[in-house]
């Protein structure tokens, strides 16, 4: 299927667990971002990635590891989740035009118990 | 630093009724401007976005016009229906840094009949 996705959509896990985010896009696009959504802060960006093998921080990196390894596939890992990275999570993807869109995923809504 | 202000939730509007979300923001440069949607459980997706000065964005009987005197970009749409409920988001991609979008806290709107 051509597009963005993300797995799993939905995902319980104890604090302490390691828990890794998948995200997978079908366009070569060479940009890649991970976003948490949490009310009242809109949508956060904790990493993203200009291509393979370059990555980057964003605002709210800390408790997050990224890899980008092929250019379709951007996983987020966190080592040992805790209570506040209880969230929503979307990535996106898009080119480096100057007024080009990023295309997000549907979003994988994370509990951390 | 960089920013985006959008006016606070929740909007509740009747059906047919105008639409103003106003947003305002804060770089250096020229940025490029954005509205996303995101429909209940979904992502979020481009709604309209505009380049540069007095550029007018529209999509789906929205509109918005990046002005650059008072660094706004309002979200205008004459006749909203009830399928126009969502949550809208304003963002800015700043000159220079990359692809990354800066987005405002997001504005719920509901439409009733």
């Amino acid at each position: 299927d051509a597009g963005i996705t993300q797995s799993p959509r939905y995902k319980i896990t104890e604090t302490g667990r390691q828990v890794t985010l998948m995200c997978h896009q079908t366009w070569s696009h060479s940009y890649m971002f991970w976003y948490r959504q949490d009310l009242g802060h809109g949508l956060r960006l904790i990493y993203y990635s200009a291509a393979a093998d370059i990555t980057d921080k964003g605002e709210v990196p800390d408790g997050y590891v990224v890899s980008r390894s092929k250019t379709e596939n951007f996983p987020l890992t966190l080592e040992s989740a805790t209570r506040s990275q209880t969230s929503v999570y979307f990535c996106a993807s898009g080119a480096s035009g100057k007024g080009d869109e990023q295309f997000f995923g549907p979003g994988t809504r994370l509990t951390v118990l | 630093g960089n920013s985006v202000t959008q006016m606070e939730g929740p909007v509740t509007l009747s059906e047919e009724a105008f639409l103003t979300i106003n947003c305002t923001y804060t770089a250096t440069g020229y940025p490029s401007l954005f509205w996303y949607v995101q429909y209940p459980g979904e992502g979020l997706q481009l709604l309209l976005k505009a380049t540069k000065a007095d550029d007018k964005g529209s999509n789906k009987g929205f509109e918005a016009t990046y002005r650059k005197e008072t660094t706004s970009f309002h979200l205008e749409k004459g006749s909203v229906q009830v399928s126009d409920s969502a949550v809208y988001f304003c963002a800015l991609r700043f000159t220079g840094g990359g692809n990354k979008l800066t987005f405002g806290t997001g504005t719920q709107l509901k439409v009733e009949l």
